[in-house]
């Protein structure tokens, strides 16, 4: 089946670590993108790339950083210069078409002690 | 700069309507909604597109106004599956796709 992976689920870190979340998609999309999702502040956009080689910064990067060296794999990496990395952690693609909707991964949970 | 969504959250009971609302402060070219359940990823549910094109997968309806930037989405005769949060969704230059903070509708039986 067609779909994004996300990967780990759960992790838990020590304050100071950078830690990478990984996305994999076999939808064969050119776009996509990473989200982060606290209560009450819905889907703040991170990071995003329209095609491999290419990323371009969210409104909140500050403190990530990403890589697009393959068109299924995008994977997020949460530096310690993030001030506040506990968060839930969407990854997303879609088509190259104007009118294609997101396809999300089931997110991954990072809590920072 | 996000839309902005209202209701923050909304209480209904089962078969009664909900209109949620979505505002942007810059042009409208198309509007996506998505609705997500506690823990789970974000569901598609519809587009909008200028010109009045919906593409959608659910029987929900939706308008667009592109001159009060704006979309509303309608839940009529709710049922049980309709809770969760909805966000809107607006399409900017490059791919670049910014929602709303959400709107918790809670179906009550």
């Amino acid at each position: 089946d067609g779909g994004i992976t996300q990967s780990p689920k759960y992790l838990f870190r020590k304050e100071g670590q950078n830690v990478t979340l990984s996305c994999e998609q076999n939808l064969n999309h050119d776009a996509m993108y990473w989200y982060r999702q606290d209560p009450g502040q819905g889907l703040r956009l991170i990071y995003y790339s329209q095609i491999v080689n290419d990323f371009q910064k969210g409104d909140i990067a500050e403190g990530y950083s990403v890589s697009r060296e393959k068109k299924e794999s995008f994977p997020l990496t949460v530096t310690s210069a993030q001030k506040n990395p506990t968060a839930f952690y969407l990854c997303a693609s879609k088509t190259d078409r104007a009118t294609g909707e997101l396809f999300f991964g089931e997110g991954s949970r990072l809590t920072v002690l | 700069q996000q839309p902005v969504q209202s209701p923050q959250a909304v209480i209904l009971r089962e078969g009664e309507d909900a209109v949620i609302n979505c505002s942007s402060s810059k042009a409208l070219y198309s509007v996506h909604w998505y609705r997500q359940k506690h823990g789970e990823a974000p569901v598609f549910l519809m587009i909008l597109l200028k010109g009045g094109e919906q593409k959608g997968h659910e029987k929900i309806s939706a308008s667009f106004n592109e001159k009060k930037q704006q979309s509303s989405l309608y839940l009529t005769a709710s049922q049980l599956s309709y809770s969760g949060t909805y966000f809107c969704g607006i399409p900017e230059r490059n791919d670049k796709i910014i929602f709303g903070k959400g709107t918790r509708l809670h179906i009550l039986p």
